[in-house]
């Protein structure tokens, strides 16, 4: 079946350090891939997103590139702030299916 | 645009009790769901809705759980009778999809109600 892996939180970064939050995949077809983040008291809100491979999604300095070779889409940001703490969720959705989440990774930011 | 309102925010009940969450989705959004948050774990979908059709409900415990959208636009989630390990966040959460692209189409959640039954 289909299903999302991320790595393990929490992650504390200094403010300036660079991020990575890793992800990967398992799906029959060519699932479309989202990055949701949910900032504290808040709902999830749609980052960004990517639909075919090779394909990269790009918001508010974050980025992530489909992989369809290593199944991964990895988010990035070469600059982080104290405001991006939130938790990050990995997504992916099937033609027709239902939007599968990973468990979440939660990001802190030290000034 | 307004997002996608739901009510209550926190509900604290006994288990045995009855309880029930409401969502306000997008206007002219066309579909609807409802998801599940365990602390510390990714949301997991309890039931899908086209307009007015459930066409997802895989993972709705039938026995206690239960949806409804009327007219297609507002949703009820109830449960009844609550049990200890009902305590999540319900997240409701709509989306425009149409055509053969929908599984492009992201989804917009609301804030959620917390649930602690006790």
């Amino acid at each position: 079946g289909n299903s999302v892996t991320q790595m393990e939180g929490p992650v504390t970064l200094s403010e300036e350090a660079f991020l990575t939050i890793n992800c990967t995949y398992t799906a029959t077809g060519y699932p479309s891939l989202f990055w949701y983040v949910q900032y504290p008291g808040e709902g999830l809100q749609l980052l960004l997103k990517a639909t075919k491979a090779d394909d990269k999604g790009s918001n508010k300095g974050f980025e992530a590139t489909y992989r369809k070779e290593t199944t991964s889409f990895h988010l990035e940001k070469g600059s982080v702030q104290v405001s991006d703490s939130a938790v990050y969720f990995c997504a992916l959705r099937n033609q027709g299916g239902k939007l599968i989440f990973g468990q979440g990774t939660e990001l802190s930011v030290k000034p | 645009e307004a997002g996608v309102v739901q009510s209550p925010r926190y509900k604290i009940i006994e288990k045995k009790q009855p309880v029930a969450f409401w969502c306000n989705p997008i206007s002219g959004h066309n579909t609807l769901y409802w998801y599940r948050q365990n602390l510390g774990q990714g949301p997991e979908l309890l039931i899908r809705y086209e307009n007015e059709e459930a066409v997802d409900d895989s993972q709705l415990p039938k026995d206690r759980f239960s949806a409804e959208r009327l007219k297609g636009v507002d949703s009820t989630l109830k449960i009844q009778p609550a049990e200890l390990g009902d305590s999540a966040v319900y997240l409701c959460a709509s989306s425009l999809e149409q055509g053969g692209s929908s599984y492009n189409s992201p989804l917009h959640f609301g804030n959620g109600t917390r649930l602690t039954v006790t």
